[in-house]
């Protein structure tokens, strides 16, 4: 079956630029969506095809995808941007999900 | 704005089967362009995808959980439903029901606020 990684935690300094990967095979092939889940709160999708903005989310979250690996970049990292962050992707009519990131901003 | 609202018990027994309903409001579970899922949280855990239906009714399922879901769908009363049978503590988790777009990979862009259920005698 197919599986995404993700690192278990990123660490960012406020200001600074926050990268969360997710590998999985090919992965470059597929569409990658990406979620920050807040504690206590439901995912909120802030990345689909890989790149785009769903309307409400700051310009500061960007997305990438090629080769073997996907990424979520958050220029600027803001302390109200710590959490969660979840990749997921479409594979042989499953929805797959990453392990997720816990986003630390010291 | 599309909400999803799930709906069902909080505790379930071993052995028993859980049921939810997802209720869809200000919008149709009746559209082309969308799936309807249900996804859960163990505690302290990721996510993990459980199956989408289409409003056809053709559900898809996560292969390490077919043998024990149902997904369905009742059109005329914008509703979804999720049944888990033969729960154990290990189905203990958040449930979310979320609206999935066919054209990005099952993106979910509208998720319920989520029930915990708790497997437990």
């Amino acid at each position: 079956s197919y599986e995404l990684t993700q690192p278990p935690s990123v660490s960012v300094s406020p200001g600074q630029t926050a990268s969360i990967t997710c590998s999985g095979d090919y992965l470059g092939t597929k569409y990658v969506s990406w979620y920050q889940q807040k504690s206590g709160q439901s995912p909120v999708l802030v990345i689909l095809q890989d790149v785009k903005r769903p309307s409400g989310i700051p310009a500061r979250f960007s997305g990438s995808n090629s080769g073997n690996t996907a990424t979520l970049t958050i220029s600027g990292t803001q302390a109200m941007d710590e959490a969660d962050y979840y990749c997921q992707t479409w594979d042989t009519r499953n929805v797959i999900f990453g392990g997720g990131t816990k986003l630390t901003v010291l | 704005q599309l909400q999803l609202q799930e709906s069902g018990p909080g505790l379930v027994k071993p052995s028993e089967t859980l049921s939810l309903t997802c209720i869809v409001s200000n919008g149709s579970i009746y559209s082309s362009s969308y799936y309807w899922g249900w996804i859960r949280q163990p505690p302290g855990k990721g996510l993990e995808w459980i199956g989408t239906i289409y409003y056809t009714g053709s559900p898809y399922y996560n292969p390490s959980l077919k043998s024990r879901v149902t997904i369905s769908v009742d059109t005329s009363k914008n509703q979804f439903f999720l049944s888990l049978s033969s729960v154990t503590a290990a189905d203990t988790a958040v449930y979310y029901c979320a609206r999935h777009l066919m054209i990005a990979a099952s993106a979910s862009d509208y998720w319920g606020q989520g029930t915990l259920v708790t497997v437990s005698s």
